[in-house]
């Protein structure tokens, strides 16, 4: 059964600071790879879809990479702003389509 | 995402009672799904379709039922609301297996 793990759980950082999100999974047998952010009492906004045959992927300030055999995935967002702040989730797709699996969640506070 | 909605936004209803969902589409998407989304558990699949008229369950899709009698709509019905069922809800669409766009959500009191 596909596991995936998001660390940190919840990040503060001051207004400009560049980080890393990380999703680990269990199962390397996994295609597609998608990034989302949810701000409290919405719904989830897709940032970056990595296909299997990718390795990264860039949207402005935001680039996510893939490394299928270390089961890795990182989100990695570019001086940070205020409007960061949100609950941000990684997915994973294995197997058939009811199979999407998501990650714990990391919930990001960016600070002026 | 542009293109998915969802109604009712909020509801609140009685136990015991059906209550219908509707998730509205219009990316032409083949694949549609309904999540519920709690606290301590993420979220969970409990129906989904690849085409019309053809779905299948999710993990909790029990009390749940769906139809889909044209591509741009995906109905879920909860056959006698219970207060297990309170939740917000989120219908997703995709153009493929491996990727999905969501909706809005509808959050759904039951008392």
């Amino acid at each position: 059964k596909q596991e995936v793990t998001q660390i940190p759980a919840a990040l503060s950082v001051p207004e400009g600071e560049n980080l890393v999100l990380n999703c680990s999974f269990t199962d390397s047998a996994i295609y597609n790879l998608q990034w989302f952010r949810q701000d409290p009492g919405k719904g989830l906004t897709s940032l970056l879809l990595i296909q299997s045959s990718q390795r990264e992927q860039t949207s402005g300030r935001l680039n996510a990479s893939l490394d299928k055999s270390s089961g890795r995935s990182t989100l990695y967002i570019a001086a940070s702003q205020p409007g960061d702040s949100a609950t941000y989730l990684c997915a994973g797709y294995t197997g058939t389509a009811s199979k999407l699996t998501f990650g714990t969640g990391t919930r990001l506070q960016v600070t002026l | 995402d542009a293109g998915i909605t969802q109604s009712p936004r909020h509801k609140v209803t009685e136990t015991g009672t059906p209550v219908t969902l509707r998730c509205h589409q219009t990316e032409n998407h083949r694949y549609m799904y309904w999540y519920r989304q709690d606290p301590g558990h993420g979220l969970r699949l409990i129906h989904y379709s690849y085409g019309v008229k053809d779905t299948d369950k999710g993990e909790v899709s029990d009390g749940y039922s769906v139809s889909r009698s044209k591509t741009e709509d995906f109905l879920l019905t909860l056959e006698s609301a219970t207060s297990s069922q309170t939740s917000v809800y989120f219908c997703a669409t995709g153009p493929g297996l491996y990727e999905q766009y969501f909706g809005p959500g509808t959050r759904l009191t039951v008392t």
